[in-house]
């Protein structure tokens, strides 16, 4: 399973651009990289997903290097409505039929300030 | 937009109890899931659920906790006999595909054992 790593917490204003990059050196050829958000006492949310280059969607875009051992998420001027947990996953899409492996680590608090 | 959704919000148990938290899916999702969350900590993966079978499950989901789909629409975790170490954020989340694709998770179920 390839671990992730990322940083325990940012801070930012609003209006600013956010990235928050994760590690993940060990990623697999049929990993695909997917990032949460999570507010207190909610369930995670999808932000996004992407397996190589750039993703981009409403909510965020995702920058991903050729070598696939990182990934950055880029938050366009973030409001304080997005404080959150935000969680970078890495896994197989075609695992099994199964989350199994799609593990949650301790992900990145950001507090945006106003 | 189709939601997951879950009951109770809250339960208040005694140690000991059985509890039974309950869970809608997506109605055209497939593959089925429990995580939880102890305060202040990471989500952590309990089970999958696929066809009618347990998929994959963790360390934690012991022979104290079960899953049922009972009646084609929900979706259950048991918890037999309560420890004051189950006493967590329970989600419950579906999805269309298996592997990494997209959770939808639902508001959770907050579980106190006493």
């Amino acid at each position: 399973l390839a671990k992730t790593t990322q940083p325990i917490s940012m801070d930012s204003y609003e209006g600013q651009e956010v990235n928050i990059t994760c590690s993940h050196n060990n990623i697999a050829t049929n990993d695909y990289i997917t990032w949460y958000q999570q507010f207190p006492s909610q369930g995670p949310r999808f932000i996004i997903q992407g397996y190589k280059t750039k993703v981009t969607n409403e909510v965020a875009s995702l920058f991903i290097p050729a070598d696939r051992k990182s990934s950055t998420l880029s938050l366009p001027r973030v409001s304080l409505s997005d404080t959150a947990v935000y969680y970078c996953l890495v896994g197989d899409m075609n695992y099994g039929g199964s989350q199994g492996n799609l593990i949650f680590g301790k992900g990145t608090k950001l507090s945006v300030k106003p | 937009e189709p939601e997951v959704t879950q009951t109770p919000s809250h339960q208040v148990t005694q140690m000991g109890q059985e509890v039974i938290l309950r869970c809608v899916p997506i109605s055209n999702h497939l593959y089925f899931y429990w995580y939880r969350q102890i305060l202040g900590q990471k989500v952590e993966f309990l089970v999958s659920f696929y066809n009618n079978e347990i998929s994959e499950k963790s360390e934690i989901f012991d022979d104290q906790f079960s899953v049922e789909r009972p009646d084609g629409s929900n979706f259950t975790l048991k918890i037999r006999s309560t420890k004051l170490e189950d006493s967590a954020m329970y989600f419950c989340a579906s999805s269309v595909q298996g592997g990494t694709g997209e959770l939808f998770f639902g508001e959770g179920s907050r579980l106190t054992v006493l």
